[in-house]
């Protein structure tokens, strides 16, 4: 079965630094996707980034960057110069290519930015 | 908005009453998924329908939860004689055949459960 593991229940970073989140997971499928997504208060669940387990570069997307280490099993997500609205919670999610192709969610990382 | 649409957004019923979740998807996405987020946890899969093939129940907490969707669009989730446990947010995802990986999530249904 397939496992997504974050180790990190709350973070508190200075605004306009460097955070990193922290993600690892289990699966024995060759074949898998990685995923972080926020969730601001409001509640909504917003995609920010995708890896595929084939991708040889690490993806990135603006601010965010997952650094994608395979023979680890993590998937880390990086924010580089952290911005007020960058609070939220953030869930690190592994999708099996294979039937349904259901999200396997972490517990998710509390990211509090201070000003 | 061309995005996931639920209602209600919010739900309080009393424990033992039936309850009626519903998720409109984004048009033309024809895979459509319902998972659970219980307080302060990450989200836990629940059911999947894919066109016109048979759902994928295999998250279903009980056989007090049923979902059906009809015409290959909306979605009711229907939660039987509600338990205190099943207070959580309902969340509704919706993806595109073409999408391979990206899942549209609706803003939720909060239940509570008293």
């Amino acid at each position: 079965a397939q496992k997504i593991t974050q180790t990190q229940p709350g973070m508190f970073v200075q605004e306009k630094e460097a955070v990193t989140l922290d993600c690892t997971y289990d699966t024995s499928d060759p074949s898998y996707g990685l995923f972080w997504y926020k969730q601001p208060s409001s509640g909504e669940m917003i995609f920010l980034i995708y890896q595929g387990s084939y991708d040889q570069q690490n993806a990135t997307e603006g601010r965010y960057s997952l650094n994608f280490q395979k023979a680890r099993k993590s998937a880390n997500l990086v924010i580089s110069a952290s911005q007020l609205g960058d609070s939220a919670m953030y869930f690190c999610a592994m999708r099996e290519d294979q039937g349904a192709q259901k999200l396997v969610f972490g517990q998710g990382t509390r990211l509090t930015i201070n000003p | 908005g061309a995005g996931v649409s639920q209602s209600p957004s919010n739900k309080v019923t009393e424990k033992g009453k039936d309850v009626e979740l519903r998720c409109d998807p984004i048009s033309g996405h024809t895979a459509l998924y319902w998972y659970r987020q219980s307080l302060g946890q990450g989200l836990e899969f629940l059911i999947y329908f894919q066109g016109n093939s048979a759902p994928d129940k295999s998250g279903l907490p009980s056989d007090r939860f049923s979902a059906e969707r009809t015409g290959g669009s909306v979605s009711t989730l229907t939660i039987q004689r509600t338990q205190q446990e099943d207070s959580a947010v309902y969340l509704c995802a919706s993806r595109h055949d073409r999408m391979v990986y990206e899942q549209y999530f609706g803003p939720g249904t909060r239940l509570t459960v008293t």
